[in-house]
């Protein structure tokens, strides 16, 4: 069982490039979710998808792009990297009705110099 | 600012013993009150999670309390082992399944 899987589990960019962080979940899951861990402040919401072809803002948006095409996939883009996007970020998927469960990938530890 | 506020931010304790993690809210409209557990290099998992109209749940060794009209609810880990050591973050959940986190409680459980 994959579960959520995400890629790369690492990289290194410089500030001003661009790159997508991918997600793919095999459990037919509808709704999908991105978040980013920083010491001392949890995991916050950056964006997420009820299903394909609809998206919204959580609670940290600026500076990522997301979008659904399949109900599997659920990519991230970085549209130019700044320091302060230095993270780790995870990504998630949970049944509908969720009753607060969400299954995490292992997640991509991004470093932006 | 965070809805969700969790303490103590660490906690160390013997094995054997409770650690007792809490957590506040704000928001009203949540429904669920989940728990992760997260270990290093690894993604958050669910824990436990209980309903606001349910006070206490249990399962294993693990104990979710809930006091609604103070808007807090808590986890106690009944006699910890070495292999609970972990970060434990509390959460609510709305409708929608959108997820507000505490901020993290690193646990340590010597042995």
């Amino acid at each position: 069982n994959a579960g959520v899987t995400q890629t790369p589990k690492f990289q290194v960019l410089k500030t001003g490039q661009s790159m997508t962080l991918q997600c793919a979940q095999d459990m037919n899951h509808e709704y999908m979710s991105w978040y980013r861990q920083d010491p001392g402040m949890g995991l916050r919401l950056i964006h997420y998808s009820v299903g394909a072809g609809i998206t919204d803002q959580g609670e940290v948006p600026n500076g990522y792009n997301v979008s659904r095409s399949t109900t599997e996939d659920f990519p991230l883009r970085l549209l130019s990297a700044a320091p302060s996007q230095t993270s780790v970020y995870f990504c998630a998927s949970s049944p509908v009705p969720t009753m607060g469960e969400a299954f995490f990938g292992q997640g991509t530890r991004l470093t932006v110099v | 600012q965070q809805q969700v506020k969790q303490s103590p931010q660490s906690l160390i304790v013997q094995k054997g013993g409770i650690p007792i993690i809490n957590c506040a809210y704000e928001n009203t409209a949540f429904d669920y009150f989940p728990w992760y557990q997260q270990f290093p290099g690894k993604g958050p998992a669910l824990l436990i999670a209980i309903r606001p109209d349910v006070s206490e749940k249990k399962e294993g060794r693990f104990t979710i309390s809930f006091n609604k009209s103070a808007k807090q609810f808590s986890l106690h880990i009944m006699d910890s082992q070495p292999g609970d050591s972990a970060t434990y973050f509390c959460a609510a959940s709305d409708s929608w399944g959108k997820l507000q986190f505490g901020a993290g409680t690193q646990v340590v459980v010597t042995p």
